[in-house]
């Protein structure tokens, strides 16, 4: 257990809809990374988080947002849903930003139908 | 040419052999990180490192600065190892830069 919870676990939802998935870090953990992994693809970073602001964007599409809460917990929000957002979404934490270790939730299924 | 290569993409061994899987990168890297992928997609940290090597039970892992090269051993593999092995590099910009996996697979 890496003490990085994700919910919900399984997601299922219809084109056209938005879903909010939401991330607790470690506690102590500053830092929350987003990352996205479609079907028999690698791990694409999407945002990360640093104390409630935003540090770093990668492939992530219009559609999609972030937020870090005070709380330091997190949500990926994903709207107007397409059947290729379908993946699995991690969220990971780390202390800080540099070259601390990043551990991993158990990720959310989202399939889109 | 992708930042980080890993290599094999895919490898099968029989219980009981010394594994490695070879990552090698393009970039200058503060950090190298070793992870495992469960078949169920559960993700678990094995080691961080920027230098010489580490160890934890029978994993061993590798780094060489120089020739921007690590690896990671496995000792005594056994079937509960089959998972895919990632690597990803920390650049710079301290933002992780992903390989492809190694997919293994341990007979018994």
């Amino acid at each position: 257990d890496s003490g990085v919870t994700q919910t919900p676990k399984h997601l299922i939802t219809a084109t056209g809809q938005r879903v909010t998935l939401r991330c607790s870090p470690r506690s102590g953990d500053l830092s929350v990374y987003w990352y996205q992994q479609s079907l028999d693809q690698g791990l694409q970073f999407l945002i990360q988080y640093y104390n409630g602001e935003e540090r770093a964007k990668g492939n992530i599409l219009e559609r999609f947002s972030a937020q870090q809460f005070p709380d330091l917990h997190s949500e990926l929000n994903l709207s107007s849903l397409e059947l290729g957002d379908s993946a699995l979404y991690f969220c990971a934490s780390s202390v800080v930003v540099g070259t601390s270790e990043q551990f991993f939730g158990p990720g959310t299924r989202l399939t889109v139908l | 040419k992708n930042e980080v290569e890993q290599s094999p993409q895919n490898l099968t061994a029989q219980e009981g052999e010394f594994i490695t899987i070879n990552c090698s990168y393009s970039v200058g890297i503060s950090a190298l990180h070793w992870l495992q992928q469960h078949p169920g997609g559960g993700i678990v940290s094995l080691f961080m490192l920027s230098s010489g090597k580490k160890k934890h039970g029978r994993l061993i892992a590798t780094i060489n600065i120089q020739e921007k090269h690590s690896s990671l051993h496995i000792t005594a593999s056994h079937p509960r190892d089959s998972a895919v092995y990632i690597c990803a590099v920390k650049g710079s910009n301290y933002q992780l830069i992903w390989g492809a996996g190694t997919k293994l697979i341990i007979k018994p």
